[in-house]
């Protein structure tokens, strides 16, 4: 089952520009993840943000955490045609398996 | 390459045929995980190994599906008597056992089509 849902589910922009996408879920969190998955690359880790953290930052990425709302997101800044991909959250619920419940994801089209 | 590795890449089969599916982990991670993706959707959890332990196993994996990790190293992911349902990609993802790690390493996954 879906732990989360992104959006928007789409989002379309010009190179250059800021992308936001946002993300909630359900259930109580160790931390939370953003993978990008296109298809040449598959998926690939971004940044990680713990329960107990608000913000974080990786270069061009920013990722902010609300545990209060069950909520998350990611913003890109200085968008590049590179960045054209599909973004998903993903939680980690601390069990022992630390296996991770997806969103559905976004689709993010930049435009040069 | 020391990433995940997963083969075939891509496999067309006829509903009610057998199919396996390997995953090469990078080298020292203890955990592998099997995901399932259909299209416009997020991955979803079928199973984990421990290394060579299966630990939990989805709601989702039929009795028509099988994983093995013998030794610990790398993975099969069978599927008995195929339904077109089956159709998705199958992810293989790995990582290592540490308070401080937690990301997942995904290898290209394999596509299957039942047709």
């Amino acid at each position: 089952s879906q732990q989360g849902e992104e959006d928007p589910q789409a989002l379309s922009i010009q190179e250059g520009e800021n992308a936001t996408m946002n993300c909630s879920y359900k259930t109580s969190i160790n931390n939370l993840q953003w993978y990008r998955q296109n298809s040449g690359r598959g998926l690939v880790h971004l940044i990680l943000i713990r329960s107990n953290e608000r913000e974080k930052h990786s270069g061009r990425l920013r990722v902010t955490l609300d545990t209060s709302k069950k909520s998350s997101s990611l913003l890109i800044t200085a968008s590049r045609a590179a960045d054209t991909a599909s973004y998903f959250c993903a939680t980690d619920n601390a069990g022992n398996n630390r296996k991770l419940i997806w969103g559905l994801g976004t689709s993010l089209a930049v435009n040069p | 390459d020391t990433g995940v590795s997963q083969n075939p890449r891509h496999k067309i089969t006829k509903r009610g045929q057998n199919v396996t599916f390997r995953c090469d982990p990078i080298s020292e991670h203890n955990r592998l995980y099997w995901y399932r993706q259909t299209l416009g959707q997020g991955p979803e959890f079928l199973t984990y190994f421990q290394n060579e332990a299966q630990l939990e196993k989805s709601r989702l994996l039929s009795d028509r599906f099988s994983a093995e990790r013998p030794k610990g190293s790398f993975s099969t992911l069978e599927i008995q008597r195929t339904e077109q349902g089956d159709s998705a990609m199958y992810l293989c993802a790995s990582s290592l056992k540490s308070r401080l790690s937690y990301e997942q390493y995904f290898g290209p996954g394999t596509r299957l089509t039942v047709t």
